[in-house]
């Protein structure tokens, strides 16, 4: 099956902006998505496909996408948004509907 | 609104077999798939499969293969995942999600979370 490789952990000073990669083979075929995870609750998606945000989510969330890398952009980041992020997508080998998640990245905002 | 609510926590001898139940409200069952995703202690995110409430149609994770089960049930809007032959790496909290037609790998509403613990 496909992987997705993210960096274990990312810091970044209140305020300021942070990129979270993901990256893997199945990204240059499928958009990734993004969840953002507190601890003790169940994921929340933030970003899907090229660059969308369901309904609630701040607009400081972008994504994009550049060959075989996704990545999830916070602007201005807040103290809330510390929390471990995930990205997937679907997995390139094997039966279509199978998905993949990365290993997560835990943010801390300073 | 859109609510996943799953059953209560388990706890399960190694050897033994668990099946968690996930009911669905607020939209058309048969209109989108479930995922069921597990996240053990302090780990990270861990796909197990899918399932198509419509038909009924599932893909599995390699991983799992053979000891995973998705099934379901339309009159009541269930989904449930039954794994067997546990062992204490099993332990975990299993979520289930719900997951777009158009995108099956978006998933926009998840549950709440069942701890299952496998233990002697």
């Amino acid at each position: 099956s496909s992987e997705l490789t993210q960096d274990p952990a990312v810091s970044v000073a209140l305020g300021q902006t942070v990129r979270i990669t993901c990256q893997g083979d199945s990204l240059r075929s499928y958009y990734a998505s993004w969840y953002q995870q507190k601890p003790g609750q169940a994921p929340v998606l933030v970003i899907y496909g090229k660059n969308n945000r369901p309904s609630g989510i701040p607009d400081r969330f972008s994504g994009s996408s550049s060959g075989n890398t996704a990545s999830l952009t916070i602007t201005g980041a807040q103290a809330e948004d510390e929390a471990d992020y995930y990205c997937n997508s679907r997995d390139s080998s094997g039966n279509h509907l199978n998905v993949v998640f990365g290993g997560g990245t835990k943010l801390t905002v300073l | 609104q859109v609510q996943l609510v799953q059953s209560g926590a388990e706890v399960k001898k190694p050897g033994a077999s668990v099946k968690v139940s996930c009911k669905a409200s607020g939209y058309t069952f048969t209109s989108y798939y479930m995922h069921w995703v597990r996240q053990a202690p302090g780990q990270g995110l861990e796909w197990m499969g899918i399932i198509n409430p419509s038909g009924g149609s599932t893909s599995y994770a390699q991983k799992f293969q053979g000891r995973v089960t998705m099934t379901r049930d339309t009159s009541t809007s269930t989904v449930y995942m039954e794994l067997s032959s546990l062992r204490s790496e099993d332990t975990a909290v299993y979520y289930c999600a719900r997951g777009s037609i158009a995108a099956a790998q978006v998933t926009d509403y998840w549950g709440q979370g069942t701890l299952v613990t496998v233990s002697s």
